[in-house]
């Protein structure tokens, strides 16, 4: 069975400052792991996605995350947080194409 | 520019009264999937077609239909909508084929309020 968490329900950062949020999973095959970002009454845009080809993976707008198999973690950073990053943001597991499976979320807030 | 087009971007209907939102891509993606979100939380996967076939979620309520008349285009029929079924409504698509890993291309959403 397959699983996603994300730690941390809402998170907020100071403009400039570096952003961390956190998704951890579960899966019995080899997952492929994606971070969405949703802007208020917007649909969903891909930020990135891990696929087994590099363990570091760059995505749009600055951000990129690191798959670590050891600590079953997909985690979502950026050095330098701007005001138009605040948005909700979804880490997403699927290791079946018809298993997808969202976490709850992570609501960034950046401060000015 | 390749895309997944929903219409109407925001739907107001009265309680009890048939409702369809669409859904319409330019991708050629063999599987469209329709999620409800309500507010701050997640998008729920309603069901989702793979070309013709339809799969159904457990726990979808039989108030929720969906018809795919062709590859392009993907329906929600909500049959009589209550209060609760007022939330935003996602559609997405993506493929099969090899190397996609499942990635899924979101449309903008159609917000619907049932008064």
């Amino acid at each position: 069975a397959q699983s996603v968490t994300q730690l941390d329900s809402h998170v907020s950062v100071s403009e400039g400052t570096p952003v961390l949020l956190r998704c951890n999973y579960s899966s019995s095959y080899s997952p492929s792991l994606f971070w969405y970002v949703q802007h208020p009454n917007k649909g969903l845009q891909l930020l990135l996605k891990y696929t087994s080809a590099a363990t570091l993976v760059k995505g749009i707008n600055g951000f990129e995350a690191e798959f670590k198999k050891s600590e079953t973690s997909f985690h979502l950073t950026k050095p330098s947080a701007h005001m138009s990053d605040a948005a909700e943001y979804f880490c997403v597991v699927s290791d079946r194409y018809d298993k997808i499976i969202f976490g709850k979320g992570t609501r960034l807030h950046i401060l000015p | 520019d390749a895309m997944v087009i929903q219409n109407p971007r925001y739907q107001v209907t009265q309680f009890g009264k048939p409702v369809t939102l669409s859904c319409s891509q330019t991708l050629n993606h063999n599987v469209m999937y329709w999620y409800q979100q309500k507010s701050s939380q997640a998008p729920k996967l309603l069901f989702h077609y793979y070309d013709k076939d339809f799969n159904n979620e457990a726990d979808t309520p039989d108030n929720f239909q969906s018809r795919r008349p062709n590859t392009s285009f993907c329906f929600l029929d909500i049959r009589s909508p209550g209060l609760g079924d007022a939330a935003m409504y996602l559609c997405a698509t993506s493929t099969r084929d090899p190397g996609s890993y499942n990635e899924q291309f979101f449309g903008p959403g159609t917000r619907l309020t049932v008064l």
